[in-house]
């Protein structure tokens, strides 16, 4: 069955980062995007950014440009998130989700379907 | 920066219908998609683009739009529906993605 995998809690110290992992199964990891989403205890879910799993291009929140890096390894199906800079609110559970891809336009982008996620992962950054 | 707005909570007895609504100024031109998240678990896609609903869904989960307002709609109510209800679309670029504040349905 279609599901994503992710790795399991971390703990950090402040500066430090982290590298949060995702495996698909049961499709064609490459036909996708995947999207990072995270969670702060008792908060709304907050979208990080986006790649596109076939050719590696990706576009990040505002909010997270410059301290976050998405990856993909399509010989393994994983999709990698990498925060650096951590601080205290950085603690969150930390989403992945796959989207569909629209081609149409000549240049690929989701749509905004986050039909499948991962369990989450919670990253907990404290001195 | 782009936002939804959502109201904070709903109140519904069981058997009746809940609205819960959420504002932006792109989504004349962009799709919505609702989320439904229990405590402890992950989001659950349960309408996409405005009004499509995913298999397995079942058919008391219907979604609108009008203007710059979609709405989500569970007609009957069941114990099982309290949960945070998200809605979520892009910003008019259609390649930054947002969250509104999310919605707790409280079924009486």
């Amino acid at each position: 069955q279609v599901q994503l995998v992710q790795s399991g809690a971390e703990v950090k110290k402040p500066g430090a980062s982290v590298k949060v992992s995702c495996k698909a199964s049961g499709y064609t990891f490459t036909s996708y995007a995947m999207h990072w989403v995270r969670q702060a205890p008792g908060q709304r879910l907050e979208w990080m950014g986006w790649i596109n799993a076939g050719n590696g291009n990706t576009k990040y929140s505002q909010k997270f440009q410059g301290r976050v890096t998405i990856t993909r390894d399509t010989s393994a199906s994983t999709a990698y998130m990498e925060l650096s800079s951590l601080r205290s609110e950085d603690t969150a559970v930390y989403y992945c989700a796959r989207d569909v891809l629209d081609c149409s336009g000549g240049s690929c982008a989701p749509v905004g379907t986050f039909d499948i996620w991962g369990q989450g992962t919670m990253v907990t950054v404290s001195s | 920066s782009y936002e939804l707005t959502q109201p904070p909570s709903v109140s519904v007895s069981p058997g009746q219908t809940a609205r819960i609504t959420c504002s932006g100024d792109a989504l004349p031109k962009q799709y919505a998609y609702w989320y439904q998240q229990k405590p402890g678990q992950a989001p659950v896609l349960v309408i996409y683009k405005d009004s499509e609903r995913p298999s397995g869904i079942p058919e008391r989960f219907s979604g609108s739009s009008s203007g710059t307002t979609v709405t989500l709609t569970i007609s009957g109510v069941q114990a099982e529906d309290e949960a945070d209800y998200y809605c979520q679309s892009a910003d008019s670029s259609g390649t930054l993605w947002v969250f509104g504040g999310g919605t707790k349905l409280t079924v009486l």
